[in-house]
């Protein structure tokens, strides 16, 4: 697989430091990370070429030269539970198609 | 500014029967993607839509076929449908030269 992701599932409970992991094994041009909730829909929470960004409790992270990019969240609460994906978009291939991991099954228990 | 928008969310089909999916793509994109995503399984590439025209496929047979109107908006057609067919069939829509994506809330097929 183009995109591996680790943990498959995950349990945290409320108030855990919690890392989700993403490696990837083509040149790429961007790596989103995205949230599924259990009705479908993707929201996309970060796109990343390079460094690290950060959105409240969430925080993201790439090395490009390692093929590598962390999501974290602190400070987890049971909203956060949802699967989390990591989605690449390959410099190798035209368009703008996404490669996307297997995702990460994230629950958080009160 | 509107999102991308997917009709229907829900839709029961027997094998052998043909299914459209549709899809409005997000106000300034031009761009729209389809991903097939099985039960417990990341998305897939199904192919990409940029000026009416398919402009990349992933590994899908034939009956899998598109369209793209001049406003944008999309059409997934299958055609012979497959118990292997059910899955999340999810849009995102792009502009050309933008890296971010919007998704639509995805049509859940089911194929009895």
């Amino acid at each position: 697989n183009e995109v591996e992701q680790s943990p498959q599932n995950l349990t945290a409970q409320e108030g855990e430091f919690i890392t989700i992991n993403c490696s990837y094994s083509v040149g790429i041009s961007a790596l989103h990370w995205l949230q599924q909730h259990p009705g479908g829909g993707i929201v996309s929470l970060f796109m990343l070429s390079s460094g690290k960004k950060k959105h409240g409790r969430l925080i993201a992270t790439i090395n490009i030269q390692e093929k590598h990019s962390s999501l974290h969240i602190t400070a987890s609460h049971p909203r956060d539970s949802a699967v989390y994906i990591c989605a690449v978009r390959s410099s190798e291939t035209s368009g703008s198609r996404l490669t996307f991991g297997e995702g990460t099954q994230l629950t958080v228990n009160p | 500014e509107t999102g991308v928008t997917q009709s229907p969310t829900h839709l029961i089909k027997t094998r052998g029967q043909q299914v459209t999916l549709r899809c409005s793509s997000q106000s300034g994109h031009n761009t729209v993607s389809w991903y097939q995503q099985a039960l417990g399984q990341g998305p897939q590439f199904i192919f990409q839509y940029y000026r009416e025209e398919e402009n990349g496929r992933g590994n899908f047979p034939p009956r899998f076929s598109g369209l793209q109107f001049p406003n944008y908006s999309s059409e997934l057609n299958v055609n012979a449908l497959e118990l292997d067919d059910s899955a999340l069939y999810l849009c995102a829509s792009s502009q050309t030269g933008d890296y971010g994506y919007t998704f639509g809330s995805g049509t859940r097929l089911t194929v009895v």
